[in-house]
């Protein structure tokens, strides 16, 4: 199956750009998800990028994909503290079972 | 559109007892698939239904089951509940496989 790695912790600034970072191991995967979880709350789709693309920006959110590195990121730009969460990133690899495979998530603390 | 709904948003069982969870999927949406969420194992897929039929399973033992009504509807079941089981349930709907959009879950404590 597929794995999917993030690290697990960053602080920024409120008004700095947060980057979370991660990688995958299936080289075939298709489509790749951020999602966002507050507290006490389910999963929020923020965005997600096809295989074929290498960059996506969605208002304050841009996601670049490096295919050769298996290598998927999320900027937010302008963080505030509303954007203080569990960011995971998703996997859906092209064969086998159609699922989402997820990151351990990323915690993002925005500072005051 | 309304989105995903899960009932009931929290639940306490002990350890032996089964338990149903149901989601509502967003109208128009086909499939339904579910999720665990544990602090120590993360995010894990349960399994999939489409059209009242299951075609993707996770890798969770039989205790675990499920099934799709007409409606699109979903339930989950697990039986002979274990203190491991006690985990955030999530369920997502999608049209037919594609962008996956999750309800609140429901939080499963096993006593």
């Amino acid at each position: 199956g597929e794995d999917v790695e993030q690290s697990l912790f960053l602080s920024v600034r409120e008004g700095d750009s947060s980057v979370i970072n991660c990688t995958y191991t299936d080289s075939s995967s298709t489509y790749l998800y951020w999602y966002k979880q507050e507290p006490g709350a389910g999963l929020q789709l923020l965005t997600y990028i096809f295989s074929n693309m290498d960059m996506k920006q969605d208002q304050r959110l841009t996601v670049l994909l490096n295919k050769k590195d298996k290598h998927l990121s999320l900027r937010i730009a302008d963080t505030q503290t509303g954007d203080s969460a569990i960011y995971f990133c998703a996997a859906i690899p092209q064969t086998g079972a159609n699922n989402l495979f997820f990151g351990t998530g990323t915690r993002l603390t925005v500072i005051p | 559109k309304a989105g995903v709904t899960q009932t009931p948003r929290y639940l306490i069982k002990t350890r032996g007892q089964q338990v149903t969870l149901s989601c509502s999927p967003i109208s128009g949406h086909r499939s339904v698939s579910w999720y665990q969420q544990t602090p120590g194992q993360g995010l894990q897929f349960l399994f999939e239904y489409f059209s009242e039929t299951q075609r993707n399973k996770g890798n969770f033992p039989g205790r675990f089951s499920g099934r799709q009504f007409s409606n699109s509807r979903s339930e989950m079941n697990v039986s002979t509940l274990e203190l491991g089981d006690s985990a955030l349930y999530l369920c997502a709907s999608s049209l037919e496989g594609g962008d996956r959009y999750f309800g609140p879950g429901t939080r499963l404590t096993v006593l």
